[in-house]
Parts: structure tokens; sequence; C-alpha cells
């Protein structure tokens, strides 16, 4: 079992449309970490979070903790969010980071 | 901010042929460099870690002889994938941050697609 899963694997949407990825972990970590992977294969950082929720835009951030989750949500969603979702958790003590294997989102106009 | 820059996005070369990936931070001091490695539809996998001035951190089961790291300013790493062949075909990304190690923010290039025939 990776130490890492997300969820789900794949995710098809209506331009519009509410999304949530799902990222779980069981390890201890010092921070989660959400990127995005575009098409041509660049990798832009979305958040780094340890507690709470964050927000930037139309993306929000947020992880419990106790339950060694974090959930990815994109509001108003629109066909230029097509992408590859990874969840990554830093190790606690490490700090190296175990990528998740990825969400690939397709939103459809 | 932290804009990092990945040089060249593409190489297709000959089997036997030594390539050079550059990786730039343009905006910031990048004390601390990261190599990855991607295979298709698979998530990515760290090869190395490394540290301006020092010597690169490698993780198991990445040859150091076969790809070496040089971090030799605040701005600039280097992998070079000696006499490559085909099974280093693949996608390898590096990133950049200001912390030593893992402990902050990456910032990543948009990576570079190595074809070996």
């Amino acid at each position: 079992k990776n130490e890492v899963e997300q969820s789900p694997q794949n995710l098809t949407a209506q331009e519009g449309e509410f999304i949530t990825i799902n990222c779980s972990y069981s390890v201890g970590i010092s921070a989660l970490h959400w990127l995005q992977q575009h098409p041509g294969g660049g990798i832009v950082s979305l958040f780094m979070l340890s507690s709470g929720k964050k927000k930037h835009g139309r993306l929000i951030a947020t992880i419990n903790i106790q339950e060694k989750h974090s959930s990815l949500h994109i509001t108003a969603s629109h066909p230029r969010d097509s992408a590859v979702y990874i969840c990554a958790a830093s190790r606690r003590n490490t700090d190296k980071l175990i990528f998740g294997t990825g969400t690939r989102l397709q939103v459809f106009p | 901010g932290a804009v990092v820059s990945q040089h060249p996005s593409w190489v297709i070369c000959k089997s036997g042929t030594s390539v050079k990936i550059e990786c730039r931070s343009l905006d910031f001091q990048a004390t601390t460099m990261f190599w990855y490695r991607q295979f298709p539809k698979q998530s990515l996998m760290l090869m190395a870690t490394s540290n301006e001035g020092s010597k690169a951190t490698y993780e198991q089961g990445v040859e150091k002889d076969k790809f070496l790291i040089n971090h030799a300013s605040l701005t600039l790493s280097t992998l070079t994938v000696t006499s490559a062949h085909p099974e280093d075909s693949s996608f390898y990304i590096c990133s950049a941050s200001r912390f030593r190690d893992m402990a902050g923010p990456q910032h990543f290039g948009d990576g570079t697609r190595l074809s070996i025939l």
C-alpha cells in the first residue's frame, strides 16, 4: 500500500462544476503539498500546508492532521484547470517528499 | 517570484551520448536543488538532493557515476546523464528551494524530456 494515496485517479467534469480531489497518507508529516502538473510536464506548486485551510483564487486546500487526510477543491472549474494534481507529503524528521500517483482532471466546456 | 528555468526541454540523442540538463533559479537563491525522474503515468521519484557547494546526496538505487550532479552556485545545478542508454529515457524535473533540504516550498522547472535512441 502506498504511503500517500490519492482519489480519484481520473476525474472528468463539466465547466463550472465543483471539484474535490482527496489525499490520504499513512506517515507522520511535517507538511503536505499540492502540485499541478500540466500536459507538457511542467509542475507548479499550489499549496504547502501543515494545518487548517488555505485558499488561492478558486483553489482551496484543507488538511485534517488527526485523520491524515487532505483535500483539494476547485470551485467553478474551467477547462484550463485540466491537469494532473499531485499530493505530496513531507515525511516528518526527514522532510522528504512522498508523492501520490496523481489525479488526472479533465474539465470540458 | 520563484521562477525556475530548466533547459533543454527536450533532447533526443544516440545511445552512448552524455546529456547535460541545467536548472536555474532566476529570481532567488536556491540553497537546495532536487532532481526527479518521472516515467509515463507514474509519480515523481527523487533522484538526488544537492546543496550549493557540497556533494549531492543520492537516493538508494540511483547510480552516482551515471547521473552526475553539480551545484556550483546558488542559482545553477546541472544533471549530466553519462553514456545514456534507452532505459535512461524519461522525464527529468528539477526543483529549487530557498531552504536547506526539504523544509520549505519547492519551485519546479518545466522538465526535460530525454529520449535515447
